[in-house]
């Protein structure tokens, strides 16, 4: 079936830092998400992308549609705590459900 | 809009008892998802509705599990029996249609979910 790979799979990060991870798939997609999740609560919707090569800013966080629509990739500038959680890239085709990825698990040194 | 709204947030049961977890799904989002979480499989999709009908239940793991959809403000999830290893958090989301000129679901909003242990 469809696979996303994402990563990094975990990040330990500085205060103040800029944070980066991505999403490859060897399917091509025609909408790439991505969400949050805060512990005991449900992912929440950060950034949607709909033609490729598109970049969108959220705030602090920015995220492109790969040109070749098999990757996305988010960056969060300038960290702080509350960005702690988990990220979860999810591609979709159209008509078709959601795919999602493992998730990259933020931590932040504060 | 209260958003997706999930019922219990947490329940512990003993293998073999029945559990029904509830969602009221966003008035006016055509679509509602049931998901599993665990950290062994991530968010696996177990089925999808559309305007009530279900469209897709390949993701449903066996006979134990059904749900159910009888109008547009509920929707309903249910393990008989359940076992061990159904222990994990569900989440109901619903979505709109894609931006115009798409097809298919849209951005996801999900519920809280529902904590379930089943000892």
């Amino acid at each position: 079936g469809q696979q996303l790979n994402q990563s990094p799979q975990s990040m330990f990060i500085q205060e103040g830092e800029d944070v980066s991870m991505n999403c490859t798939s060897s399917s091509i997609f025609n909408t790439w998400l991505w969400y949050k999740q805060d512990p005991g609560e449900g992912p929440v919707l950060l950034i949607a992308l709909y033609k490729a090569g598109e970049l969108t800013s959220n705030g602090r966080l920015t995220a492109q549609f790969g040109i070749t629509r098999k990757d996305s990739f988010l960056n969060i500038s300038a960290s702080i705590p509350s960005d702690v959680g988990i990220y979860f890239c999810a591609g979709q085709k159209y008509g078709n459900k959601l795919v999602f990825g493992a998730g990259t698990i933020l931590r932040v040194k504060s | 809009d209260a958003g997706v709204i999930q019922s219990p947030r947490h329940e512990v049961t003993e293998m073999g008892q029945e559990v029904t977890l509830r969602c009221k799904p966003i008035s006016g989002h055509d679509y509602l998802f049931w998901y599993r979480q665990t950290m062994m499989r991530g968010l696996e999709l177990l089925i999808y509705f559309n305007n009530n009908v279900p469209i897709d239940d390949s993701g449903m793991p066996e006979d134990r599990f059904s749900a159910k959809m009888p109008n547009a403000s509920f929707s309903t999830l249910k393990i008989q029996p359940s076992e061990p290893r159904d222990s994990a958090v569900y989440f109901c989301a619903n979505s709109n249609l894609l931006p115009s000129g798409r097809v298919g679901p849209g951005e996801l909003f999900f519920g809280e979910g529902s904590r379930l242990t089943v000892l």
